[in-house]
């Protein structure tokens, strides 16, 4: 699985736009770019997946860059709530086989009030 | 919706003790993991199973071992415990042939004394 390359920490007021960037400039053409956080202790929740087109779910937008080497996780009203490490993961999403999902040191996001 | 059922949430151990960890998939979800999370640390990839059949292997000490069993459920035994193996020990189970990302427990919480 490529490599990714996030920053350590940052941090967003609330009620404002949190944009988490990562670089994964090795990726292959198959290799999918996933979104990960964990809130202090709790178990690691899936946000967001994508390929090549940017994607948007309930919970944030994913905007990959055309040369998919780099990618940012937008939450677009950061709350309270939305303090975590977020990580950024590559892999592929084989199909009909097990993937393990390896993580890296992700950001850890702080909203302040 | 289910969820990833683990069991116990807190486990209390002394050294050289045994522990044994459950894990609950997704009903339907055929492939469980197992991630090991030491304290201020990432989550680290243990073991897989896929339809009951070890898929893959991480940094799994030789004292732990794992199984799947014929309902989907597993297991994580692990013996001889030490001070180091104190962690939180998340599982997380996906359908194998349907990637959109795995589901994590909360986790167990394990102390070795």
């Amino acid at each position: 699985d490529a490599k990714t390359t996030q920053p350590p920490s940052m941090d967003c007021a609330e009620g404002r736009a949190a944009n988490l960037p990562c670089n994964h400039s090795t990726i292959s053409g198959n290799e999918y770019v996933y979104w990960y956080r964990q809130i202090h202790s709790q178990g690691p929740q899936y946000i967001i997946h994508g390929l090549k087109n940017n994607e948007t779910n309930e919970m944030a937008s994913l905007i990959i860059t055309e040369d998919r080497k780099s990618s940012t996780l937008i939450l677009p009203h950061a709350t309270l709530r939305d303090t975590a490490v977020y990580y950024c993961i590559v892999r592929v999403a084989e199909y009909s086989s097990a993937s393990k999902i390896i993580f890296g040191s992700g950001t850890r996001l702080s909203i302040r009030p | 919706a289910a969820g990833v059922i683990q069991s116990p949430r807190h486990l209390i151990k002394e050294k050289r003790e045994t522990a044994t960890l459950k894990c609950y998939p997704i009903p339907r979800h055929d492939t469980v993991y197992w991630y090991q999370q030491g304290p201020g640390q990432d989550p680290q990839f243990l073991i897989s199973f896929y339809e009951k059949m070890q898929s893959d292997k991480g940094s799994i000490p030789d004292r732990f071992s794992a199984q799947q069993f014929s309902d989907y459920h597993s297991e994580l035994n692990m013996s001889s415990l030490e001070l180091g193996d104190s962690a939180l020990y998340f599982c997380a189970s996906s359908l194998g042939g349907v990637d959109y990302g795995y589901t994590f427990g909360s986790g167990t919480r394990l102390t070795v004394v």
